[in-house]
């Protein structure tokens, strides 16, 4: 079956520290993979995504590359700030028979100091 | 344009009640999926589905959990008879027709706390 694994967390770091979140996956065929961001008390937000092989999704200063050779999404930044503090949920679509069906990963979540 | 409303926000019940959760799509979005997440894990895929119509509920328990999506109104997950463990956030998405990933909106998610 479908499978995301993601970094263990907590992480913690300090404002302008670069960022790393290890994000594999297990999937059958080609799927799609996105980063949600989940702030406290709300729901989740799509941060970026890829739909294929070597395709790098980008946004807010956060990018993430669709390694299909060792199956990877690691999210980076390269300078955060106390306001990316949430959890990150990387996610795969296989599509296919899981249409309609998020895989998604434990959740790491991200602390940043002043 | 209001995005995915989900309500109520928290809901506590006794065990062996009923809890109703609700959850109204984005406007144009007929591709309604409920995902519950317990405490300290990921999304996890319940049920989806589409107006009067269930597409795929492979991630539903057997018993006591049913969702709904009538042709006028929210969609319905329904927990009969809850116990201590169907304490969690219930994230409703929806998504247009043939909706991707990057298609689907959340709602805030419903706090289900059971004592």
């Amino acid at each position: 079956g479908n499978s995301v694994t993601q970094m263990e967390g907590p992480v913690t770091l300090s404002e302008e520290a670069f960022l790393t979140i290890n994000c594999t996956y297990t999937a059958t065929g080609y799927p799609s993979l996105f980063w949600y961001v989940q702030y406290p008390g709300e729901g989740l937000q799509l941060l970026l995504k890829a739909t294929k092989a070597d395709d790098k999704g980008s946004n807010k200063g956060f990018e993430a590359t669709y390694r299909k050779e060792t199956t990877s999404f690691h999210l980076e930044k390269g300078s955060v700030q106390v306001s990316d503090s949430a959890v990150y949920f990387c996610a795969l679509d296989a599509g296919g028979t899981s249409y309609g069906k998020l895989t998604f990963g434990q959740g790491t979540i991200l602390t940043v100091h002043p | 344009n209001a995005g995915v409303m989900q309500n109520p926000r928290h809901l506590v019940r006794r065990r062996g009640q009923e809890a109703r959760l609700r959850c109204s799509p984005m406007k144009g979005h007929s591709h309604v999926y409920w995902y519950r997440q317990l405490p300290e894990e990921g999304l996890k895929f319940m049920v989806y589905l589409q107006k009067e119509n269930i597409i795929d509920e492979s991630g539903m328990p057997k018993e006591r959990f049913s969702a709904e999506f009538p042709k006028e109104g929210p969609s319905i997950l329904r927990i009969q008879q809850v116990v201590r463990g169907d304490s969690a956030a219930y994230f409703c998405a929806s998504s247009p027709p043939f909706g991707t990933g990057d298609g689907y909106t959340f709602g805030s998610g419903t706090r289900l706390t059971v004592v």
